[in-house]
């Protein structure tokens, strides 16, 4: 067990639709990752915060978002759900920014 | 921006071999993280280097942080049956931005 949590574990939605991802860190993590991995695919960096502030953005869409609230965890949301969005989504967290990732098990999402 | 290459992409091995991989890049890491992904879970860190030439050892695993900083190597000595599954490398810049990149994973088989 990694101590990241990720919910919910599974996600079935419509195309058109919006989700929200939540991650809670392992205890004392002040940064988090968000990446996407589609079918066969390798990890893809979305998005990084430190703190509540946003650090370093990768391949995320503008119909994505995500945020870090004060105590740490962070939600991700997707909107105008598209098939493409098909995916799993983890989230890592770290103590600081230049430690090793440690991951949750990932939310399945898939739109129909 | 910076891209990692793994190879080989998939291993087909006898239980008891000793397995290689390769983790090369065109651009610089500071930091080589080898992670393990069992199917339907989250990414688990085996082994972290900090310093071009270092070489660490995790029980059967043994990792190289390559003298260019380009590359990393990962062996397994006496491969066993829960060795499956898909070993991802990642590298990490230590930037304002301390983004980590993952490779696009090697997908180990092991024949019993």
């Amino acid at each position: 067990d990694s101590g990241v949590t990720q919910t919910p574990k599974h996600l079935i939605t419509a195309t058109g639709q919006r989700v929200t991802l939540r991650c809670s860190p392992r205890s004392g993590d002040l940064s988090v990752y968000w990446y996407q991995q589609s079918l066969d695919q390798g990890l893809q960096f979305l998005i990084q915060y430190y703190n509540g502030e946003e650090r370093a953005k990768g391949n995320i869409l503008e119909r994505f978002s995500a945020q870090q609230f004060p105590d740490l965890h962070s939600e991700l949301n997707l909107s105008s759900l598209e098939l493409g969005d098909s995916a799993l989504y983890f989230c890592a967290s770290s103590v600081e920014t230049r430690s090793p990732l440690h991951f949750g098990n990932g939310t399945r999402l898939t739109v129909t | 921006g910076q891209q990692l290459n793994q190879s080989p992409q998939s291993m087909f091995i006898q239980e008891g071999e000793d397995v290689s991989m390769n983790c090369t890049s065109s651009s610089i890491f500071n930091t080589w993280l080898w992670y393990k992904q069992d199917p339907g879970e989250g990414p688990v860190l085996l082994i972290a280097l900090y310093k071009a030439g270092e070489l660490t050892s995790n029980g059967r695993l043994t990792a190289q942080f390559g003298i260019t900083r380009k590359d990393s190597f990962l062996n397994i000595s006496a491969s066993i049956p829960s060795d499956v599954g898909i070993y991802f490398c990642a590298g990490q810049l230590r930037t304002s931005y301390d983004k980590v990149i993952f490779g696009p994973g090697t997908s180990l088989s092991v024949i019993p």
